[in-house]
């Protein structure tokens, strides 16, 4: 079955330092690719997503991610945090290739604070 | 900008009233989805709704919880008697099928005493 993994709970970043949020996930076949992010008291809102092609995708509010088949993975990076990234970010997968439609499997997410 | 509306925002109830939740999805979307969210469980999905016909709902306490699509442009999620444990917060998606990505509603958050 698929999944998805998000090894950090939290993790704590100053303002202006880099961020990278790890995700990995497990699927049999190449999979559709997402990060959500969540404001308190927000529902999700969607980043970037990656289908195919170019495996370096933009989002919005500076956000990338890259896909690497090899790992397995979908790492969420940002060059540079502002303190309103503070958040909850959610990496999760479809199951639209296997027949499944856009049914959503999520990671467990990662608490984001930004220290100023 | 199209988005996907949920009402009530907030709700606050007594134990074994009956509760209500409605989204309207996005225009022209044919998924829907119900979650739940709450700190020790995180995200559950509860049901799924595709072109208005219930696809999965094996997240769903099947006893006291009902989720129905009335029409193309409401749905609803029911609960019936609520319970403390049910308090949470409820968010409803949309999206195409074919389109991959689900849009989020802003959630009701459900208080039971």
């Amino acid at each position: 079955a698929q999944s998805v993994t998000q090894p950090d709970i939290h993790i704590t970043v100053s303002e202006g330092a880099s961020l990278e949020l790890r995700c990995n996930y497990s699927y049999g076949a190449t999979p559709y690719l997402f990060w959500y992010v969540q404001s308190p008291g927000q529902g999700l809102q969607l980043l970037l997503k990656y289908f195919s092609g170019d495996t370096l995708v933009q989002g919005i509010k500076g956000f990338e991610a890259e896909f690497k088949r090899s790992q397995s993975s979908f790492n969420l990076r940002k060059p540079s945090v502002h303190w309103s990234d503070a958040a909850e970010y959610f990496c999760a997968l479809t199951l639209i290739l296997t027949g499944g439609g856009n049914k959503l499997t999520f990671g467990t997410g990662t608490q984001l604070k930004v220290e100023l | 900008d199209a988005r996907v509306t949920q009402t009530p925002r907030h709700k606050v109830t007594e134990m074994g009233q009956e509760v209500t939740m409605r989204c309207q999805p996005i225009l022209g979307h044919n998924t829907v989805f119900w979650y739940r969210q709450t700190m020790m469980q995180g995200l559950e999905l509860l049901a799924y709704f595709r072109n208005r016909a219930p696809l999965d709902d094996s997240g769903m306490p099947k006893d006291r919880f009902s989720a129905e699509m009335p029409d193309a442009t409401l749905a609803t999620l029911k609960i019936q008697p609520s319970e403390p444990r049910d308090s949470a917060v409820y968010f409803c998606a949309s999206g195409l099928e074919t389109g991959g990505e689900q849009f989020f509603g802003p959630g009701t958050r459900l208080t039971v005493l």
